[in-house]
């Protein structure tokens, strides 16, 4: 059974910075694309960021280009997010998610998702 | 950005009736379009991917249709625990955007 653990969230002053940390288990991780998707208390999800199975292709939303960096580490199995210069629209929960792949063909849904870990941008 | 658009944002149904959820994109995303179903203080789960394929474990009343920048999810009939928010989420150029959601409430 796949399993994601998020940790690292917390409160944080506006214009402050968090790193965010997902440990994968239960799964080949770098075979994996991962995402990580926010959500604002009473909001649907927003998709974050995206990395590649090697870590060399990383995307991100523009409302996060440039503040925020994701990474992997594929020999610990886990997914990061730099956060930097956060604002109180960063308020949200963070979950990291997995790409979903069948035996041959990967698609643009997210099949394995974790608990999430709260980020609260406040001074 | 695809925008994707939702509707309507709030469904209003008994059990036992059919529910239909209708998510538009601003633009074509082919068939690269996903559902989810999100319960309060739980990640959202994955119902339908690629527009008409039931994820692992979703039950046959679970239907989506569609393509291009037109797509619905179908529910057949209502079970107690389908009351929840539903959201469609797409891929394209390796940038993802989910819809805002329509709540599936009880009447």
């Amino acid at each position: 059974e796949v399993q994601l653990l998020e940790s690292g969230g917390g409160l944080v002053q506006p214009g402050g910075s968090l790193r965010l940390s997902c440990a994968a288990s239960g799964l080949t991780f770098n075979n994996y694309a991962m995402s990580w998707v926010r959500q604002a208390p009473g909001k649907g999800p927003e998709w974050v960021s995206a990395i590649g199975t090697t870590g060399s292709g990383t995307y991100y939303a523009d409302s996060v280009k440039g503040r925020f960096t994701i990474s992997r580490d594929n020999s610990k199995n886990t997914l990061y997010l730099e956060m930097s210069s956060l604002r109180a629209e960063d308020t949200a929960m963070y979950y990291c998610a997995k790409r979903y792949c069948s035996t041959s063909t990967c698609y643009g849904a997210f099949d394995s998702w974790g608990q999430g870990t709260l980020v609260t941008v406040s001074s | 950005e695809i925008v994707l658009t939702q509707s309507p944002a709030t469904l209003s149904l008994s059990p036992g009736e059919r529910a239909t959820l209708s998510c538009r994109a601003s633009q074509s995303v082919s068939s690269s379009l996903a559902w989810y179903q999100q319960k309060p203080g739980q990640p959202p789960r994955l119902l339908i991917y690629d527009a008409s394929n039931r994820a692992t474990g979703i039950p046959a009343r679970f239907s989506g249709s569609g393509s291009g920048t037109d797509f619905t999810l179908v529910i057949s009939s209502l079970e107690p625990e389908d009351f929840a928010a539903y959201y469609c989420q797409q891929r394209t150029d390796s940038m993802y955007s989910f819809g805002q959601g329509t709540k599936l409430e009880i009447k």
